[in-house]
Parts: structure tokens; sequence; C-alpha cells
């Protein structure tokens, strides 16, 4: 009940074509779905993120749908460019608890 | 403005010996997070704290202890390091009640334990 699940585990685009992340939870009590963008050597940093009720949040080309039936959520990055290259965790939280998907690693070709 | 500060930022070691991580925020958190990367594995919790003086266990927690005498500071003990603790180790600081659990995380610490 407390795993999110991810997919793909990489993907490789080509400069500005479409990334696609889709995550997965089961848990419903989770309010807060948040996405961390990690680059080598670095900390993961908070991307953009969406609460249940909204089914599409915006910002730039980074674009976050939800499906609040499905219990599934996606990250869309649009004109994908190689500094968007990173690694890109979705998560799931309530309260002070917050659940990590596996993470794919997006690599973006120029 | 520092953030999150992790110390040190590699470290090696050899089996059975012990060692200490320190994570010092500047933000008035009141939640500090302990996190293990490896690969294909994601970010798993070991240990975390609501606030001074206290702490929980996450999903990871055996071989490690945590101790949070200071607001500030959040620190990680390993005691008898073993191969498998060879990690890199996350500190995040989030702030709560209220608002959205969003975490600050440190720059990492890689472990290597031979």
């Amino acid at each position: 009940q407390q795993q999110v699940k991810q997919s793909p585990q990489s993907l490789i685009v080509q400069k500005g074509g479409i990334s696609i992340i889709n995550c997965a939870y089961e848990n419903t009590a989770f309010d807060y779905f948040p996405w961390y963008q990690q680059f080598p050597g670095k900390g993961p940093a908070l991307l953009i993120a969406i609460r249940p009720d909204v089914s599409e949040k915006k910002e730039g080309r980074f674009t976050i749908s939800f499906n609040k039936s499905a219990k599934q959520f996606s990250l869309h990055i649009m004109d994908s460019q190689p500094g968007d290259s990173a690694t890109y965790f979705c998560a799931a939280s309530m309260g002070q608890n917050i659940v990590f998907g596996p993470g794919t690693r997006l690599s973006v070709l120029p | 403005n520092a953030g999150v500060t992790q110390t040190p930022k590699f470290r090696v070691l050899k089996t059975g010996q012990s060692m200490t991580l320190l994570c010092a925020q500047d933000m008035n958190h009141e939640y500090m997070y302990w996190y293990r990367q490896d690969p294909g594995m994601g970010l798993r919790l070991i240990h975390y704290s609501v606030g001074e003086g206290t702490t929980a266990k996450g999903e990871v927690p055996d071989g490690y202890n945590v101790s949070r005498l200071k607001k500030q500071n959040f620190l990680l003990g390993l005691e008898s390091a073993a191969p498998s603790q060879t990690s890199v180790y996350f500190c995040a600081s989030s702030t709560r009640p209220g608002g959205a659990n969003v975490l600050t995380f440190g720059a990492g610490s890689r472990l290597t334990v031979l």
C-alpha cells in the first residue's frame, strides 16, 4: 500500500521530443504528489507537484497529469532539452510520510 | 542561505569501523530525514525526525542509529559498518504542518565500506 511504482526505468529522447514518465500508487490517503529532479552528483530537488483535487498542472515545459480514479500520475516534458538529462523521481506523501518511486534516468540526445 | 549541508562528502571505511554523518539545516525546518540511494532502488528512508529530540524508523533502519539533539542537526551513525552499507546517503528537511511536504536535500555523502 505504501509503494509507488514508476516506469520506465530509463528513457532516451531526441532533443525537441516529448518525455513521458508514469507513476502509480495504491494508498488513497496520499494527498500530495511531487516530482523530484536529480542531476549527477547532486541531491534531488523539487521540480513540480500536484494535489489530487487537480487533474493537471503545468509549469513551463513540465506538466503533471493526474488520474485520481486510476491512482496514476505522469510527468510530461515538452520540447525536451539535453539539459533535462537527469534522474526523475515521482513521490506520494501524507503528513511526514513520503514514498518515492525507483526513479527514471532520462537522457536527451542533442 | 546554505540550506542542507552534509559532512563528510566522501568516506571510506573498513568493515566493522564506526562513523557518523552530520546533517545541518538552517531553514528552521521541523522534519528531517536520512535516505540511502542505491542503483535501481531509488531513495529508501532510513530514519526520520519530526522535531528536536524525536526520531523514528523508516524503511531500512537496521545497522543505523540517529540522534536529533538540536533542531538544526540530524546525525546518522553506523556502529559497525558492513559492505552492504556502501551507498550514497542523503539528508533532507521539510517544514510542516499545514503546508505541502517539500523536501530540501543535501548534496549527499558517498560511503564505501571495504
